[in-house]
């Protein structure tokens, strides 16, 4: 199985900040991830598809980047209606489809 | 505008099977692949499986001698079937499209909880 592990679990930024959160994946997966946010009490929410695309819609302070084993989501300019949750997804690989296990972003 | 609404009962009692439809709406269910995700409370998402009006899926290896997913292309539903239930398939759980390899439009999710 291919694992996707997710950091930090939790964070505390202020607003304007520049945030970053990381997945790595256990095998190469080339740009096989998407980026989701999930606010309290809310539905999962597309922001970033195939590593670096930004899901239309979805602010331009966010953004993706990486390749192989190593992805990020960074939001640059944090807002405070950026608290959620976010997960990381690959779509490679068995099971098809795994997420990471989270990151709990709070503002300070 | 698709819209997805996750609807079946809200406690199954554990051995049981839990049962579940998604009705599809604002567009055919023949456009995209459809999956099951679901949260239990407190964590995190772990995706169940897919099914595609043509008759492909693909289940979960962890779940998969216990899930079944079809599609009711007369009805634009599709239904989750999970035997043998115990207290930890208590979750939250979503419909959702898949397009392109991406969890697209999400239902609201249904709270089912296994408890006698």
């Amino acid at each position: 199985d291919i694992q996707m592990t997710q950091s930090p679990s939790s964070l505390s930024a202020s607003v304007g900040d520049r945030v970053t959160i990381t997945c790595q994946a256990s095998q190469d997966i080339s740009n096989y991830v998407n980026w989701y946010q999930q606010k309290p009490g809310k539905t999962p929410k597309l922001l970033i598809y195939d590593a670096s695309n930004l899901e239309t819609g979805v602010p331009s302070r966010f953004s993706g980047s990486g390749s192989g084993t190593d992805f990020s989501l960074t939001i640059s300019n944090l807002q405070p209606e950026d608290i959620a949750t976010y997960y990381c997804q690959k779509y490679s690989g068995v099971p098809r489809f795994t997420f990471g296990q989270g990151t709990k972003l709070g503002i300070k | 505008q698709v819209q997805l609404q996750e609807s079946g009962p809200g406690l199954v009692k554990p051995s049981e099977t839990l049962s579940l439809t998604c009705t599809v709406s604002g567009g055919s269910i023949t456009d995209y692949h459809w999956s099951w995700i679901r949260q239990p409370p407190g964590k995190g998402l772990e995706w169940i499986g897919y099914v595609h009006y043509s008759g492909s899926n693909d289940y979960n290896p962890s779940l998969k001698s216990r899930v079944t997913i079809s599609i009711d292309t007369s009805k634009n539903q599709f239904s989750l079937k999970l035997s043998s239930v115990t207290a930890a398939d208590t979750a939250v759980y979503y419909c959702a499209s898949l397009i392109d390899n991406a969890f697209d439009i999400w239902g609201q999710g249904t709270l089912v909880t296994v408890s006698s």
